[in-house]
């Protein structure tokens, strides 16, 4: 299958600064990418979707000042959280898509833990 | 609002057994994805279904699709203690997610 590398996969950071997560897909080109937020035992809530070369698209609810997402490369999205709080610790996910043929699937980065103290 | 909606919620069976998961959606799709999340981990792609396919099968996975009724099942056969895990499904169309199956695989 295709790879989607995320990086880091776990940060601690003070509270008031920003941390910026990467997901790169490895061996395929991905028009589009997800971020996904998940809580312990709770299932993957969707942030926004990236296209490259365009805006994202922010599910609703979801501050796009906050959470900054850039999708520069057909390779490389990244989700920069900004002035982090505590409440912003989470797992934070991408997927990429990648087109086969007539049908497209999504992969997974491995995720990153997000702490902030 | 969640595309695919996974039932049960949480099914614990004991090594050996079969586990079974069903997956609701709500719009025309092309194909139906599985997933598996351990603990803490990202999600694991396990099969892809197409929308004019009605079984498959990848090793000890079954997957089923009924475009009528939009739902897929995922079987899982003579299961492991490591297939513990959680299993989401989503389609290409969406992909937002549902609260999963958590299983749970006694040895």
């Amino acid at each position: 299958g295709a790879v989607v590398s995320q990086h880091p996969s776990w940060v601690i950071c003070k509270s008031g600064t920003s941390v910026k997560i990467e997901c790169r897909s490895l061996d395929f080109q991905a028009t589009t990418m997800f971020w996904y937020r998940q809580f312990p035992k709770q299932s993957l809530m969707l942030m926004a979707t990236s296209n490259e070369g365009s805006k994202a698209t922010y599910e609703q609810g979801v501050e796009k000042d906050k959470f900054l997402i850039n999708h520069a490369s057909l390779t490389l999205s990244t989700l920069t959280v900004t002035s982090a709080h505590p409440e912003d610790s989470s797992f934070y996910i991408c997927s990429a898509r990648v087109y086969r043929g007539p049908n497209t699937e999504a992969f997974f980065g491995q995720g990153t833990r997000l702490t902030v103290v | 609002s969640q595309q695919g909606e996974e039932d049960p919620q949480a099914l614990s069976i004991q090594e050996g057994e079969n586990a079974t998961m069903n997956c609701s959606y709500k719009t025309s799709i092309n194909n139906l994805q599985w997933y598996r999340q351990n603990s803490g981990r990202g999600l694991v792609h396990l099969i892809l279904i197409r929308s004019n396919e009605r079984e498959k099968h990848s090793g000890r996975l079954r997957v089923t699709l009924d475009t009528s009724k939009k739902s897929s099942s995922l079987l899982i056969t003579a299961s492991r203690a490591a297939d513990t895990a959680s299993y989401f499904c989503a389609t290409e169309a969406d992909m937002r997610f549902g609260a999963g199956t958590r299983l749970t695989v006694k040895p």
